[in-house]
């Protein structure tokens, strides 16, 4: 399983841009990026994922380092719904399985 | 709401005693894992059932088992309960296998308390 590194913390103003960084630099070649993020007291959700380009869905947007060792993810503007969990995790198809291998995540604040 | 159904949401049994923890997947999701989160251990994979058949094992404890039926709902069982497992399990479901593309939806979570 490809190593994850992620701030512990953040903090950001709400409807200003935050960008989460992570480095996953034993990535495998086949590896997918994803994000997820989990708020208080839910499951964990899932936010984005990408390959090598950069991905854009309605939640967040996803910068792929070209050597694939980093990613970030950007929400645009950050509303206090945004407070949570965010995990980073390089995944692929291990085995023939697809199970996700939580780190511990960066906790990222929105101050009102 | 992901679609993923889990019951019962809390749980308060004692040690040594069995329980059974079940989840109901997104319809059409032939996928579902079972995950473990803990406040020392963090979010762990516990086991994962693809169409009634074990894809993958993770940290599971030999007292714990898991099955997924016809139906494609799952049931996680725990028995000879400790202290320790006391923790939130969440299951997630997923479409087939697409070489690591796919999102997991993850359910509520079931509170496990041991005492």
């Amino acid at each position: 399983d490809a190593k994850t590194t992620q701030p512990n913390s953040m903090e950001s103003n709400e409807e200003e841009p935050v960008h989460l960084p992570c480095n996953h630099s034993t990535i495998s070649g086949t590896d997918y990026i994803h994000w997820y993020r989990q708020l208080p007291s839910q499951g964990p959700e899932y936010v984005i994922h990408g390959l090598t380009s950069n991905v854009n869905n309605r939640m967040a947007s996803l910068a792929i380092a070209e050597d694939r060792k980093s990613s970030t993810l950007i929400l645009h503007r950050a509303t206090l719904r945004d407070a949570a969990v965010y995990y980073c995790i390089p995944s692929g198809l291990l085995g023939g399985s697809e199970k996700l291998v939580f780190g511990k995540g960066m906790k990222l604040t929105v101050n009102p | 709401d992901s679609g993923v159904t889990q019951t019962p949401k809390h749980l308060i049994t004692a040690t040594g005693q069995r329980v059974t923890l079940r989840c109901s997947p997104r319809s059409g999701d032939l996928s579902v894992y079972w995950y473990q989160q803990s406040l020392d251990q963090g979010l762990q994979f516990l086991i994962q059932y693809y169409n009634g058949e074990e894809r993958a094992k993770g940290n599971i404890l030999e007292r714990f088992s898991a099955q997924q039926f016809p139906d494609l709902h799952s049931e996680l069982n725990l028995s000879s309960l400790e202290l320790g497992d006391s923790a939130l399990y969440f299951c997630a479901s997923s479409v087939v296998s697409s070489g690591g593309a796919n999102e997991q939806f993850f359910g509520p979570g079931t509170r496990l308390t041991v005492l």
